[in-house]
């Protein structure tokens, strides 16, 4: 299994421009995960679908942040437009079938973003 | 809403030495708790992880946990660190009705000879 696979890896751009971030999810997961990660915050939730189903998007930070997610192997998360402050690591998590808190999820390698 | 603590920022350790890291958790009911460990430029990677049962648990790498419960702790030890194990260390606690799970600010582990 290739595990969950993120892309870009690195992403710069400069403020004001749209960044959207890829996720493949893990076959057979039905959960997925999208975190930021900063030195000041530290790893935050932003979003959490389950079955292709948005079910807690209070960490979103605000209108410019969506995620998408159009079936069960493919999920977007986009910034639009962006700001230096969006810099941060961003990961994407899957978790196996049903919903219980017990199963582990697994985390893909990370995009940096580097807003100018 | 449930909430972790993970008190040190930073502690530096000799390989060979023994390692405990702290965990603090807040939580009405019986939680589940989980260790993830983070390496440069990588994911995170689950270490281990409490639901119920024996309050001693085993991970993966020689880690282990202890819930104490009249402590609201978890902590995380090993015997005998190895210099492979510098890295960031996450405690984390899942509960809530769409079973989110809540992340600490993490330990830096930094290992010398």
């Amino acid at each position: 299994d290739a595990g969950v696979i993120q892309s870009p890896r690195h992403e710069v751009t400069e403020m004001g421009q749209e960044v959207t971030l890829r996720c493949k999810p893990i076959s057979g997961h039905n959960s997925l995960f999208w975190y930021r990660q900063t030195m000041m915050r530290g790893l935050e939730l932003l979003i959490y679908f389950n079955n292709n189903v948005p079910i807690d998007d209070s960490g979103m930070p605000e209108d410019r942040f969506s995620a998408k997610m159009p079936n069960a192997s493919f999920s977007t998360l986009k910034i639009q437009p962006s700001e230096p402050r969006d810099s941060a690591v961003y990961f994407c998590a899957s978790r196996p079938q049903g919903t219980s808190v017990s199963n582990e999820q697994f985390f893909g390698p990370g995009t940096r973003l580097t807003v100018l | 809403a449930q909430s972790v603590t993970q008190p040190d920022i930073h502690i530096t350790v000799s390989e060979g030495a023994s390692l405990e890291l702290r965990c603090n958790y807040s939580y009405g009911a019986t939680p589940y708790l989980f260790w993830y460990v983070q390496s440069p430029g990588q994911g995170l990677q689950l270490l281990l992880k409490y639901f119920s049962g024996d309050t001693l648990v085993q991970g993966i790498k020689g880690f282990e946990a202890e819930f104490k419960r009249s402590q609201s702790s978890f902590n995380l030890r090993k015997p005998s660190v190895h210099w492979s194990d510098a890295a960031e260390y996450f405690c984390a606690v899942g509960a809530g009705g769409y079973q989110k799970v809540t992340f600490g600010t993490g330990t830096k582990l930094q290992v010398i000879p």
